[in-house]
């Protein structure tokens, strides 16, 4: 069903910087802006980037996004064990009447 | 600051009816350019969008569900509702309902989310 394509894991040690790419075409990242979501476990998505690399009041400036082209990337600067969660990228899709796309999903580690 | 909260039965019968509500508080579901989203994520799996009604109440349901979603809502309870016909147990998930905010870009993003409830499709 995902049609965006993530990294299944990454990690790093506390200070460290992880990226994660997300990848799709040009009916979705390609068209449209991505937005990020981190989930910490057990709870529910929480908005982190939206509109490509723009944070929501309450997000630390260690996360960055970017996207060039048909990918997205984003960036946690400065690792932290609070950082470990599962991370999705998102985006519009304008195929089959329009519909929002979802990320594979990235489970970042904190070693 | 606008708070979101799934309602609902957490088991349903294979073949029936999902029936989900959200209620929002802290604003008025009528009030703003919204957009009132379902989305679920099976147990150890990623997440798919289910639909959205806008504020005007038109509404805009994923290709792979359409033909058994319908969203709804209720001004008077500040509530907007899911339904899911014919369930089956590939319907088993945890069910968000999220607030769907825009720009004049036509950049398009969820927040703030729902806490999220298990249903699960069984007899």
């Amino acid at each position: 069903q995902s049609v965006l394509t993530q990294p299944p894991s990454a990690s790093g040690t506390p200070g460290q910087r992880v990226t994660i790419s997300c990848s799709g075409s040009s009916s979705n990242i390609g068209s449209n802006a991505v937005n990020w979501y981190q989930q910490l476990p057990g709870t529910a998505p929480k908005l982190l980037i939206y509109s490509n690399n723009q944070r929501p009041s309450g997000v630390p400036d260690r996360f960055s996004g970017s996207k060039s082209g048909t990918s997205a990337s984003l960036a946690i600067s400065g690792l932290q064990s609070d950082d470990e969660a599962d991370y999705y990228c998102a985006a519009w899709d304008d195929s089959l009447n329009g519909r929002e796309v979802f990320g594979t999903g990235t489970k970042v580690t904190v070693l | 600051q606008v708070q979101l909260q799934e309602s609902g039965p957490g088991l349903v019968k294979p073949s029936q009816i999902l029936s989900l509500s959200c209620t929002v508080s802290g604003g008025s579901i009528s009030s703003g350019n919204y957009y009132w989203n379902w989305i679920r994520q099976p147990a150890g799996k990623g997440l798919e969008w289910i639909g959205r009604m806008y504020s005007s109440g038109s509404t805009n349901y994923n290709p792979s569900l359409k033909s058994r979603v319908t969203i709804s809502v209720d001004t008077s309870k500040n509530q907007f509702s899911l339904n899911l016909s014919s369930v089956t147990a590939a319907d088993t998930a945890v069910y968000y309902c999220a607030r769907g905010d825009w720009n004049y870009a036509g950049d398009l993003w969820f927040d703030p989310w729902g806490q999220g409830t298990l249903v699960t499709v069984s007899s």
